[in-house]
């Protein structure tokens, strides 16, 4: 079935560092979601987007909606400890009707001390 | 309670038990989901409810069975599981289905013996 791809699948990098990570889809979604998992919890959903080429920002994390359509964008600035988890990106192809989410792989993120 | 709680947080069980997992939403939703999350695999989608009517099954086995009395409350009963039915049970929910923007519950952590 679809499947979207997440890259990197896991990124170790250190405090203070700037982090991008990013979602690909073979098709067209019309909206995509960011979700941050925690050791032991359930995603928490970060940032909604619903329009191609839209930016919108949630504190130190900023995403986009690529042009296309087919891709989405995940960037945190200036890392701390608690940035800590894995990062899914998520795509529903319509609003509406029938229409499921469909999520990555994740992209698992370590800050080295 | 705010957001969407789900018990037991763990369960372990037998393969002959019989055990229920449940879910509460506090949002105003009107659709509820069960979510399987297995390691180093997507979150698969199990059921769908909206406004109380389930709207799909996805292939699940029989031996997982959803209840779901209103829109606020969605119940998953578990009979003779087998043991690669260990996973984590995610309970999520939207506005409405095919909204797009789901809230996820701190999951349940089942484990088979």
């Amino acid at each position: 079935g679809q499947q979207l791809n997440q890259s990197p699948q896991s990124m170790f990098i250190q405090e203070g560092e700037d982090v991008s990570m990013n979602c690909t889809s073979s098709s067209i979604f019309n909206t995509w979601l960011w979700y941050k998992q925690e050791p032991g919890e359930g995603p928490v959903l970060l940032i909604a987007l619903y329009k191609a080429g839209e930016l919108t920002s949630n504190g130190r994390l900023t995403a986009q909606f690529g042009i296309t359509r087919k891709d989405s964008f995940l960037n945190i600035s200036a890392s701390i400890p608690s940035d800590v988890g894995i990062y899914f990106c998520a795509g529903q192809k319509a609003l509406g009707g029938n229409e499921k989410l469909t999520f990555g792989t994740g992209t698992r993120l370590t800050i080295i001390p | 309670e705010t957001g969407v709680t789900q018990t037991p947080r763990h369960l372990v069980m037998g393969m002959t038990n019989k055990k229920s997992l449940k879910c509460e939403q506090h949002l105003g939703h009107n659709a509820m989901y069960w979510y399987k999350q297995s390691a180093k695999k997507p979150l698969e989608l199990m059921f769908v409810y909206n406004f109380k009517e389930q709207t799909e099954n996805n292939s699940v086995p029989s031996r997982f069975s959803p209840e779901c009395p209103n829109s606020s409350h969605l119940f998953l009963h578990l009979h003779t599981l087998q043991p690669e039915d260990s996973a984590l049970y995610l309970c999520a929910s939207s506005q409405d289905r095919g909204w797009g923007e789901q809230y996820f519950g701190p999951g349940t952590r089942l484990t088979v013996t």
